[in-house]
């Protein structure tokens, strides 16, 4: 088990440019949540993947926010045309739902900085 | 978006000192985790509760999921210098995706 795993760890951008990020989640694990999270804040759900299908995006995902989860393994959420009020740090998450019991693990986060 | 209400938002204690920390929703939840995270990195899950009236540890961690399914409250006893942190409750409302508190910042006076 080598937990949840994001690329990059860090990012800084100029306004206006694209960025992707990657999430590669436990092997096992059929559900990938996107979290935000500002300084003094908890996580905020941005959406969710059960296997390949999005089953829920938050409003906070804005038209230039796009999450993929080709095949139901790795994801990744593209920012378009980014803004200043973009940087965050963003978290991914996996979780294998059995049993009603749905521990979310987390990745380090991708830290983003627009400039 | 919808966020929990997590007291208190920060704590200075002593070393050796016991911590309690609660978490409160205006919603009724089926499920309860509390995360710990450090600087610049992602929340470890440290206790899930499922159950109403359910009392879990982990270690010097004890948390319990609140009776009327709105609360929870962690415990740390006998604290030490690696517990400091951002503590986060996160609920459940059947199959809906976590929602998080704003934390109860941990800092611990060796």
């Amino acid at each position: 088990d080598t937990g949840v795993s994001q690329n990059p760890r860090h990012k800084i951008t100029k306004r206006g440019q694209n960025v992707t990020f990657r999430c590669d989640p436990i092997s096992e694990h059929n559900r990938l949540y996107w979290y935000r999270q500002t300084l003094g804040q908890g996580p905020e759900f941005l959406t969710y993947f059960q296997n390949e299908a999005q089953l829920e995006k938050s409003r906070l995902l804005s038209d230039r926010f796009s999450a993929e989860r080709p095949k139901g393994s790795f994801s990744t959420l593209e920012i378009q045309r980014t803004e200043q009020g973009d940087s965050a740090m963003y978290l991914c998450a996996s979780s294998r739902a059995w049993a009603g019991r749905t521990e979310a693990f987390f990745g380090q986060g991708t830290r983003l900085t627009v400039v | 978006g919808q966020q929990l209400n997590q007291s208190p938002q920060s704590m200075f204690i002593q070393e050796g000192e016991d911590v309690s920390m609660n978490c409160t929703s205006s919603s009724i939840f089926n499920t309860w985790l509390w995360y710990k995270q450090d600087p610049g990195e992602g929340p470890v899950l440290l206790i899930a509760l499922y159950k109403a009236g359910e009392l879990t540890s982990n270690g010097r961690l004890t948390a319990q999921f609140g009776i009327t399914r709105k609360d929870s409250f962690l415990n740390i006893s006998a604290s030490i210098p690696s517990d400091v942190g951002i503590y986060f409750c996160a609920g459940r409302r059947g199959n809906t995706p976590l929602v998080f508190g704003k934390g109860t910042r941990l800092s611990v006076i060796a």
